[in-house]
């Protein structure tokens, strides 16, 4: 099984400030299978980004994926007020479990 | 529109079953795995099992086998997850999410909106 660290636990940052947002998986993940969701309190997560780096369907361009083997990264250029949010990262490249991170949770300075 | 819709809220005491479940709508239900992921109050996400409603393949997650049970039935495009016997510990909100390859190892696009299950005695 794959385990995932998911740094840094919360971030504060202010509108308008870039997010950087660190995935560390403890064995390679193949074929860059790795996904990020953000989930916003009382709602269900919802998906970003997908193969490492594509952004899913009608997510704005301010969210960006990258990384590879057992580093990834999502960063968020410009935080926006709907932003402020837990993130969670998803490794699904090798057998179940395909295991989530423990989530970075974004919130307002 | 895909749309995942769950059943509501369940409140039970420990030693009861329970099964709760996901409707799918808006694409071809039997061609795509549905996975079920526990959320505990306050905490992460947890990837518990998946199933191919077209021929019922599972899999499950380590930490859940042998504790629920995943199902389908494909006449009315719905999958299920099911206790037989439930404990305090299960206490939290269950998500279904529709696997988005066509493979049982890929990212979720599609998320139900949670069925909160509480066990109390």
């Amino acid at each position: 099984e794959i385990g995932l660290t998911q740094s840094p636990g919360t971030l504060s940052l202010s509108p308008g400030e870039r997010a950087t947002l660190s995935c560390r998986a403890s064995q390679s993940v193949i074929n860059k299978s790795l996904a990020w969701y953000q989930q916003k309190r009382g709602q269900a997560p919802r998906l970003l980004i997908y193969g490492a780096s594509s952004r899913a369907t009608g997510i704005p361009d301010r969210f960006s994926g990258s990384g590879s083997e057992t580093d990834f990264t999502l960063t968020i250029s410009r935080l926006e007020p709907e932003d402020f949010a837990v993130y969670y990262c998803q490794q699904y490249g090798s057998s179940p479990p395909f295991t989530f991170g423990p989530g970075t949770k974004v919130d307002i300075k | 529109e895909v749309q995942l819709v769950q059943s509501g809220a369940e409140v039970k005491k420990p030693g009861e079953s329970l099964k709760i479940s996901c409707k799918g709508s808006g694409y071809i239900f039997n061609n795509y795995w549905i996975a079920w992921v526990r959320q505990m109050p306050g905490k992460g996400l947890e990837w518990m099992g998946i199933i191919y409603p077209g021929d019922s393949d599972t899999r499950y997650s380590p930490s859940f086998q042998g504790q629920v049970t995943i199902s389908a039935d494909k006449s009315i495009s719905t999958a299920y997850v099911q206790w037989s016997s439930l404990k305090a510990s299960d206490t939290a909100m269950y998500y279904c999410a529709r696997e988005g390859r066509g493979d049982y190892s890929g990212h979720f696009d599609y998320w139900g909106q949670g069925t909160l299950v509480t066990v109390s005695s």
